[in-house]
């Protein structure tokens, strides 16, 4: 079974505190990505990685950077966690051939900035 | 950009009976992905069901089947003998066509399924 596991399921962070939102999947998948879930607006796209070391923005990336040195291994980094990024965030992966090509998605870490 | 519409926030059903999930999309792409998730209370997202935009058939995974009108880009769930474990947020999403699949998901905001007992 294609595994995508998220460091944490519950976090809570401090105003200004620099947070790291870890990612491992185990199926040698070359895609990853980074999602943010708020009630009532779906998911949105924060940053996606086709390779080591490559990086996209995705629809939302203001405040957020992403780190990829490992295939297997994708971070969200915060570098001054607000309030306003209390959010569940949700971690995928998919191989990079063809667009039909199914996502899988970790369990997620519900993010708490006070 | 492309959107993904949702107009359901919330659904509600009686066992065994059938359901429609509506999602309507709007791209100016003509080659695309269409993907039904669900999301139960554990978070775990699960693929549902896919369809290929060229496909004129549509998709059907056991209970699950969609109705795909390409020209009206609406792409709507039908949920079969619901079951009380298809109580779920259900989330409608779009793939564009890029070769080699290097781009995210667009969601749709969600529709919350109620199964009735």
């Amino acid at each position: 079974d294609v595994k995508v596991t998220q460091s944490s399921r519950y976090l809570v962070k401090r105003t200004g505190e620099k947070v790291f939102l870890e990612c491992v999947q185990d199926m040698d998948h070359e895609n990853m990505f980074w999602y943010r879930q708020d009630p009532g607006l779906g998911l949105r796209l924060i940053y996606f990685s086709y390779d080591v070391k490559m990086k996209e923005k995705g629809d939302i990336p203001e405040g957020y950077s992403v780190s990829r040195e490992k295939k297997e291994r994708f971070s969200l980094i915060l570098e001054s966690a607000s309030t306003n990024q209390t959010s569940m965030y949700l971690c995928a992966s998919s191989f990079l051939g063809g667009a039909l090509t199914e996502a899988f998605f970790g369990q997620g870490t519900r993010l708490t900035v006070v | 950009a492309q959107t993904v519409t949702q107009s359901q926030p919330e659904m509600s059903v009686q066992e065994a009976e059938t359901v429609t999930l509506s999602c309507t999309y709007d791209t100016s792409e003509s080659d695309y992905y269409l993907f039904w998730y669900k999301q139960p209370p554990s978070r775990q997202m699960i693929l549902v069901i896919r369809q290929e935009a060229y496909k004129q058939q549509n998709a059907t995974e056991n209970r699950f089947s969609v109705n795909f009108q390409k020209a009206a880009k609406s792409f709507s769930l039908k949920i079969s003998d619901s079951q009380l474990g298809d109580a779920a947020m259900y989330f409608c999403a779009y793939r564009m066509y890029s070769g080699g699949g290097a781009d995210g998901l667009t969601f749709g905001k969600g529709t919350h399924l109620i199964i009735q007992p």
